[in-house]
């Protein structure tokens, strides 16, 4: 079964590094989402991308946070400098996606990143 | 008013019990209907896709009613591993708009 890959699947780091997340979408798949969930809160989407061109990320914070998908087979998401508050889940998820429909989401198994 | 919206439960339920939990939401052009399962930690998995018609996968349910904008899932005969967090996933032009989900428990 084709299967969206993340990683690293941990990371542990004083805040004020940078932080680079990694994903490989499900071949085929036109759309890359990254979603961030903490224990007091649901799937948050931070930012997606349709075609590799960025269609939305007003869930990022802007000035920390960067997104790219410099081809294909890979996203990236980037949190410069890190804080305490940026510990959570990370997930990656792909999908096939139109404009009045779309097929169901596999993620991946998601980055646990802690920030000290 | 969100635009997905869950009772986030905990739904305590004795095993072999039937349960069923709503959805509701608000974009009345949405087409695109799921139910997902989460693990504590875990990624979310696609549970079932909810069909105009309704459809069944073992013993799970799942349907649509568009005139009242929800979907639902009944689970039958309930086991221990069904304890989870169940996500119900609406569709948007390009995305899909995630509820914060239903906590389940199954209890012996």
């Amino acid at each position: 079964d084709a299967r969206v890959t993340q990683t690293p699947r941990h990371k542990v780091t004083e805040m004020g590094q940078e932080v680079t997340m990694r994903c490989q979408p499900i071949l085929g798949h036109n759309t890359v989402f990254w979603y961030r969930q903490t224990m007091m809160q649901g799937l948050e989407l931070l930012a997606y991308f349709r075609n590799r061109a960025p269609l939305d990320d007003s869930g990022m914070p802007k000035d920390r946070f960067s997104a790219e998908m410099p081809d294909a087979t890979l996203a990236t998401l980037k949190i410069q400098p890190s804080e305490p508050r940026d510990s959570a889940v990370y997930f990656c998820a792909s999908g096939l996606v139109g404009v009045s429909s779309n097929q169901p989401q596999h993620f991946g198994d998601g980055t646990r990143l802690s920030i000290l | 008013r969100k635009e997905v919206e869950q009772d986030p439960g905990p739904f305590n339920v004795p095993e072999g019990a039937t349960v069923a939990f709503n959805c509701t939401y608000s974009n009345s052009a949405s087409q695109s209907f799921f139910w997902y399962r989460q693990d504590c930690r875990k990624e979310p998995k696609l549970l079932m896709s909810v069909y105009s018609s309704g459809n069944e996968d073992g013993r799970f349910t799942a349907q649509l009613n568009r005139a009242s904008q929800y979907i639902s899932l009944l689970i039958r005969d309930s086991k221990l591993s069904d304890s989870a967090t169940y996500l119900c996933v609406v569709n948007r032009i390009y995305q899909l708009i995630w509820g914060a989900g239903t906590k389940l428990i199954i209890k012996p």
